[in-house]
């Protein structure tokens, strides 16, 4: 099983240019999630999606849209890079009807806005 | 909300020294709690869960328990190995299908 996979896994950017970060699961889950990791900060949450065809913000929603293209994928869209978007993000799944359940991680994008 | 304080880190431990990270938790209703660990250069792996009061998760030697009346979940782990060094991080995930909280991360380095 392939499990959570993330594409790309490194990027660079220049400021102002617009990226998608591609995740999709093969474990049949319902929730999916998209997290960054700074150092000193943890992982916070950008945006998720409950079920297929729900979005809902996070703790750090600005800047950011995403697109839950089906219950395998779910998208994550920079329109106009800023470097402050220079951070390791990670995409994240759950099983529906199990809320006691672990999320399960892909191996992070890389992303270096300059 | 629900929030998770977890040690400041970094630690630095020689091997076969005891390990014990700190973590805290502030969460209505009865959450479950995550410790994840993350090696260099990979994502995050779950080490172990706890679901309810007085659980304990166990895994690789580690292991925390839920003290729901301290609102406690530190880790801990007898005798660690230069291959224990790694990121860890506590997380809750609350009542219903909501998101895993997670606190700011501990990285420990186990020296020879």
């Amino acid at each position: 099983n392939a499990g959570v996979t993330q594409t790309p896994k490194f990027q660079v950017l220049k400021t102002g240019q617009s990226m998608t970060l591609q995740c999709a699961q093969d474990m049949n889950h319902n929730s999916m999630y998209w997290y960054r990791q700074d150092p000193g900060m943890g992982l916070r949450l950008i945006y998720y999606s409950a079920s297929e065809g729900t979005t809902d913000k996070g703790e750090v929603p600005n800047g950011y849209n995403v697109s839950r293209l089906n219950k395998r994928e779910f998208s994550l869209r920079l329109e106009s890079a800023a470097p402050s978007q220079t951070s390791v993000y990670f995409c994240a799944s759950t099983p529906a009807g199990h809320p006691n359940t672990e999320a399960f991680f892909g191996q992070g994008t890389r992303l270096t806005v300059v | 909300g629900n929030s998770v304080t977890q040690m400041e880190g970094p630690v630095t431990l020689s091997e076969e020294a005891f390990l014990t990270i700190n973590c805290t938790y502030t969460a209505t209703g009865y959450p479950s709690l995550f410790w994840y660990v993350q090696y260099p250069g990979e994502g995050l792996q779950l080490l172990l869960k706890a679901t309810k009061a007085d659980d304990k998760g166990s895994n690789k030697g580690f292991e925390a328990t839920y003290r729901k009346e301290t609102t406690s979940f530190h880790l801990e782990k007898g005798s660690v190995q230069v291959s224990d060094s790694a990121v860890y991080f506590c997380a809750l995930r609350g009542s219903g299908n909501t998101p895993l909280v997670f606190g700011k991360g501990t990285r420990l380095s186990v020296i020879a």
